[in-house]
């Protein structure tokens, strides 16, 4: 089973308007932490926004936030007022703790591939 | 502001040959890993490292492979026998040393190996 759902593999958006993001996560650790991470066509990942699972608020980040529904298992981005530079793939990605502490890796979903019209 | 960075960005080999693929994770940080993304597919983990020797390895992560901190500064990723399905771009990424499930990865810009 998928750990980490994108299911929307492209997404445009109208420049200045808000788009959300899809993530859905599955897992049975009550503690984990979610990422989202921007890749440009030049390949780099840029991380955005970080969401806890004991957070009680939802994150934000400048003009990202998260809208975290943890009994959903989702944790959809958002971002507000797109901008032409925000065309790129979207993934979000999850690290459980259940490795005593130490530090686990990150499981990424498919991703998003965002294009923002002028 | 501090940043991984990566050598080559690109690479070009000729299957069978070895491939050493290098990093400089960010100053501070003592956590280090590689990922891989094959061309239109998600990033997959490949292995994480601490304290000069590894944490954590995937099943992708097979004898083929090997990483080694030679120096105070460099975090390397040897492909020994490069094979076709080896093609992707590798991600080297860090992170401090407080640890749990906030701690941010962050990553480099990627090399982007082929392999004919």
């Amino acid at each position: 089973a998928q750990k980490i759902t994108q299911t929307q593999p492209g997404m445009f958006v109208q420049e200045k308007e808000a788009v959300t993001l899809d993530c859905t996560y599955d897992t049975s650790d009550p503690s984990y932490g979610l990422f989202w991470y921007k890749q440009p066509s030049s390949g780099e990942m840029i991380f955005l926004i970080y969401q806890g699972s004991y957070d009680q608020q939802n994150a934000t980040e400048g003009r990202y936030s998260l809208n975290f529904q943890k009994a959903r298992k989702s944790a959809n981005l958002v971002i507000s007022a797109s901008q032409l530079g925000d065309s790129a793939m979207y993934f979000c990605a999850m690290r459980e703790e259940n490795y005593g502490g130490s530090q686990g890796n990150l499981i990424f979903g498919k991703g998003t591939k965002l294009s923002v019209k002028p | 502001e501090p940043e991984v960075t990566q050598t080559p960005s690109h690479q070009v080999t000729q299957m069978g040959q070895e491939v050493i693929l290098r990093c400089v994770p960010i100053s501070n940080h003592l956590y280090f890993y590689w990922y891989r993304q094959i061309l239109g597919q998600k990033v997959e983990f490949l292995v994480s490292f601490y304290n000069n020797e590894i944490s954590e390895k995937s099943e992708i992560f097979d004898d083929q492979f090997s990483v080694e901190r030679p120096d105070g500064s460099n975090f390397t990723l040897k492909i020994r026998s490069t094979k076709l399905e080896d093609s992707a771009m590798y991600f080297c990424a860090s992170s401090v040393e407080t640890g749990g499930v906030k701690e941010t990865q962050y990553f480099g810009p990627g090399t982007r190996l082929l392999v004919l």
